[in-house]
């Protein structure tokens, strides 16, 4: 059974960074694409962006200037910063599994929980 | 890279049948088959239920079912459950490595 778990701290002030990682358990990284999901309180969701277990990222147009996405294959972990954070950064971010007979960068077939990172002084 | 389109909301009785439309664009929908549908519970993680437009995954209810035509996309949900009651997105591969999601709908059962 897959799981995904993300932790990092929940509370970022602005213009800081957020830093998050995510733990999967029950499947290797390897020749997987591991996304970012984000979800404001009350809004819908938001992808942030992809990476492969080869390191290689992509994300969405609208955060590229302030994400950086990582993978640290031995300890089965891939990681997410944003930086220069404002209060529309908070919401609950989602690690996922993209589907591994997918070619393509979606569906997403295994979530983490979520967790809810607020951005305040 | 613009939200795909959903309804804000959907209702229906027990034992009726909604349809859930999603419409994007010849860049994203229209463009590849790579519409996939989430059912997310309040509090929860969303829950992956279609995907390539109209394919289940194991273990989804075969009450789900999509459908695709040009840049729209659409998820029906048959034999309306309680259970059901939930929000809907769907996603859809929007080229250049992206991927978009729609704005939800909140699906009620009356």
């Amino acid at each position: 059974q897959v799981q995904l778990q993300e932790s990092g701290p929940g509370l970022v002030k602005p213009s800081e960074t957020l830093s998050l990682t995510c733990s999967v358990s029950g499947d290797s990284m390897s020749r997987h694409y591991w996304s970012w999901i984000r979800q404001p309180p009350g809004k819908g969701l938001e992808w942030i962006g992809y990476i492969y277990y080869s390191g290689s990222t992509n994300c969405n147009p609208s955060l590229k200037s302030r994400v950086t996405m990582s993978v640290d294959t031995s300890k089965n972990q891939f990681s997410l910063k944003l930086r220069s954070v404002t209060a529309a950064d908070t919401a609950v971010y989602f690690c996922a599994r993209v589907e591994p007979s997918s070619g393509w960068f979606t569906p997403f077939d295994y979530w983490g929980q979520g967790t809810l990172v607020t951005v305040s002084s | 890279q613009s939200a795909l389109t959903q309804p804000a909301s959907v209702s229906g009785s027990p034992g009726q049948s909604i349809t859930i439309s999603c419409t994007g664009t010849s860049s994203d929908v229209g463009n590849y088959n790579l519409v996939s549908w989430y059912q997310q519970h309040p509090g929860k993680a969303p829950k992956f239920l279609i995907y390539e437009g109209s394919r289940r995954p194991s273990g989804v209810s075969n009450r789900f079912s999509g459908s695709m035509s040009g840049n729209t996309a659409s998820l029906t949900i048959s034999g309306l459950q309680a259970e059901d009651e939930a929000d809907y997105y769907c996603c859809s591969y929007a080229g250049s490595s992206t991927v978009v999601f729609g704005g939800g709908t909140k699906v009620t059962v009356l």
